[in-house]
């Protein structure tokens, strides 16, 4: 199993420009998470879906923030435009809903730099 | 990758000793929980977890512990190795809605550093 497939690694960007994050979900897997982590905030949740629909998205900071899942196998985490304090790894993550186990299995993270 | 937070408490140990590593949760409601351990650059990689009708559960090398009454679990490394050195996080599962998944609340997570 490739796990949690996540594009571009790093990614330095000027502000004002617009950023996507992509990720691949493990094959199978209903649900995909899409989570920030800064040194202040730690690991944050932005949006959560699940068969592809979105189900909590209360924790994107704004409207500059979108993300889609237009089929079980990819979604986007999109920034328009990007500031500086956006800077953080980006994590992606997906799990198979069944009874009450949730694990998550994170991607390898995308490091955004936002000058 | 971005663990370590203004007041990431640090557990520093010798290797082949053994480790324990605290969390306190938060929702008394919570009933799946699962450890983590996040190396630098890397994703959270999943180690152990526990339902809430346990109060034991026993992996290669780790232990989990869960009490309910305290709203305490812990994660037990035996034998520590020089690996084993990275940010242990504990997370907690959210409300569950018929046939979707729920979020998992995270800790702000333990820095485990192994001294030879």
């Amino acid at each position: 199993d490739a796990g949690v497939i996540q594009s571009p690694r790093h990614e330095v960007t000027e502000m004002g420009q617009e950023v996507t994050l992509r990720c691949k979900p493990i094959s199978g897997h209903n649900s995909l998470f899409w989570y920030r982590q800064t040194m202040m905030r730690g690991l944050e949740l932005l949006i959560y879906f699940n068969n592809n629909v979105p189900i909590d998205d209360s924790g994107m900071p704004e409207d500059r923030f979108s993300a889609k899942m237009p089929n079980a196998s990819f979604s986007t985490l999109k920034i328009q435009p990007s500031e500086p304090r956006d800077s953080a790894v980006y994590f992606c993550a997906s799990s198979l809903a069944r009874g009450n186990r949730d694990t998550q299995y994170f991607g390898p993270g995308t490091r955004l730099t936002v000058l | 990758g971005e663990n370590v937070g203004l007041h990431l408490p640090t557990l520093s140990v010798q290797e082949g000793d053994n480790s324990i590593i605290n969390c306190a949760y938060s929702n008394s409601a919570s009933d799946y929980f699962i450890w983590y351990k996040q190396e630098s650059g890397k994703g959270p990689q999943f180690i152990i977890d526990i339902r809430s009708n346990m109060d034991k559960r026993q992996g290669q090398r780790v232990t989990v512990l869960l009490n309910k009454t305290v709203k305490h679990l812990s994660l037990q490394i035996a034998a520590t190795q020089p690996g084993d050195s990275a940010v242990y996080f504990c997370a907690e599962n959210g409300p569950r809605y018929t046939g979707t998944a729920s979020k998992l609340t995270f800790g702000t997570g333990t820095r485990l550093q192994v001294t030879l």
